[in-house]
């Protein structure tokens, strides 16, 4: 059971947009910035969206995360057959641990 | 370019050791704070350990307290992980990855804990 809530899945056809939430407490989101990772199969996970709404350097603006009060979410348009990944959102507990979601497998269709 | 190179996974028995080791090169490590960060089989990904760049300041997983010590040697440009009483959850892949929100991750290493 993860402290971040995700949904295990998300879909959408090439070019759509898809928007993936995650939802923590005033302990954590409510807290503290959130922050979303991308893993393709078989790889490490990358940095994706850092500080809320930042971009590191090369990631496309067609990524983009907003938070309110205790919960994130990480919007993707023109989705692309390369955007098939899993997904998930952290953030930084009051507890001083790190808590990640479990996770949200993108399908394109 | 940033580069993180994980080693010292392998197979070891309920109750055994394991010391991880993660290389750091492109960058100053002594300037960053590190984490440990983990991923059973097809699992999701759970945060581990972290250690500030002076080693000040550290912290744990309760899955972890008391059995795992994160420490550093900037001179070395290396972070580690000492794994003890290891238990069959503890099987993993095991990524070290860089500051509070890991801007870079290595490629991980597996450890396996079977007997």
């Amino acid at each position: 059971q993860s402290v971040l809530t995700q949904p295990p899945s998300a879909s959408g056809t090439p070019g759509q947009r898809v928007t993936i939430s995650c939802s923590g407490s005033s302990s954590n989101i409510g807290s503290n910035t959130v922050n979303w990772y991308q893993q393709l199969p078989g790889t490490a996970p990358k940095l994706l969206i850092y500080s809320n709404n930042q971009r590191p350097s090369g990631v496309p603006d067609r990524f983009s995360g907003s938070k309110s009060g205790t919960s994130a979410s990480l919007a993707i348009s023109g989705l692309q057959s390369e955007d098939e990944a899993d997904y998930y959102c952290a953030a930084w507990d009051v507890s001083l641990k790190g808590v990640f979601g479990g996770g949200t497998k993108l399908t394109v269709l | 370019e940033v580069q993180l190179v994980e080693s010292g996974g392998g197979l070891v028995q309920p109750g055994g050791s394991l010391r991880l080791s993660c290389a750091a090169s492109g960058f100053n490590l002594s300037s960053y704070s590190m984490n440990w960060v983990r991923q059973a089989p097809g699992r999701g990904l759970e945060w581990v350990s972290y250690i500030t760049n002076s080693s000040r300041t550290i912290y744990y997983a309760d899955s972890v307290k008391g059995r795992f010590t994160i420490s550093r040697d900037n001179a070395k440009n290396s972070l580690y992980l000492q794994m003890n009483s290891l238990r069959d959850e503890d099987t993993a892949v095991y990524y070290c990855a860089r500051k509070t929100f890991f801007d870079y991750w290595g490629q991980g290493t597996l450890v396996t804990v079977s007997s």
